[in-house]
């Protein structure tokens, strides 16, 4: 099965200042899917950022962007100009392309702490 | 408001109780899932249903059994809870073919076995 890493349980970044929050998975497949997801402390789980991984232009939504290293296997999540409202867990996910297989793998998540 | 709709939101339970947890989504998603969310460990797949009228068991089916009512609802039953069942739980779907948009999720259940 695929894992994933988030190696850092705890971040914390001043409000309007820069932070990336860190990634790596293990996996075989030469195609498939990467995802953050934002849980705020109403515990819904919101899709931040997707990627896929045979497009090698890096995925970006507003503030948000990742740095996709494939060779590394590495996935991080940029989070420019911070705001209090960017406080919340953090998770990275997988997904395969391959048809039939249905599971995300999840990574044990960043808490991100907005400093006022 | 489309998306997924789980209940209860909070439970607790006596050790041996049972109890189903209710999922309903009105996206027209084929695939529904069911994860448990435990402090340090990420969120993790009991049961998925890839599309209606199947179920298949994911990396903690234990203890838990699923049925998929028809395309808009999925549940989860615990027959005799255990302590080690206290968590939360969320509810997914997705589209099969729409793999690439990820999951959308319920707000979760928090549920607590004494």
């Amino acid at each position: 099965a695929q894992t994933v890493t988030q190696s850092q349980p705890e971040m914390s970044v001043q409000e309007a200042e820069t932070v990336t929050l860190s990634c790596t998975y293990d996996t075989s497949e030469s195609d498939y899917y990467l995802f953050w997801y934002k849980q705020p402390p109403s515990r819904q789980m919101i899709l931040v950022i997707r990627q896929e991984a045979y497009k090698q232009q890096n995925a970006t939504e507003n503030r948000f962007s990742v740095n996709f290293q494939k060779a590394a296997k590495s996935f991080s999540l940029k989070i420019s100009d911070s705001q209090l409202g960017d406080a919340a867990m953090y998770f990275c996910a997988y997904r395969t392309k391959q048809t039939g297989a249905n599971n995300l793998f999840f990574g044990t998540g960043t808490r991100l702490t907005v400093i006022p | 408001n489309a998306g997924v709709t789980q209940t209860p939101k909070f439970q607790v339970l006596k050790t041996g109780q049972s109890m189903t947890l209710q999922c309903a989504q009105d996206m027209n998603h084929n695939s529904m899932y069911w994860y448990r969310q435990d402090p340090g460990m990420g969120l993790r797949l009991i049961y998925y249903s890839a599309s209606e009228g199947t179920t298949d068991k994911g990396e903690v089916p234990n203890g838990y059994n699923v049925s998929r009512l028809n395309k808009r609802e999925f549940s989860l039953r615990l027959e005799s809870a255990a302590p080690s069942q206290t968590s939360v739980y969320f509810c997914a779907s997705s589209e099969t073919w729409g793999r690439q948009y990820g999951y959308t999720f319920g707000s979760g259940t928090r549920l607590t076995v004494v």
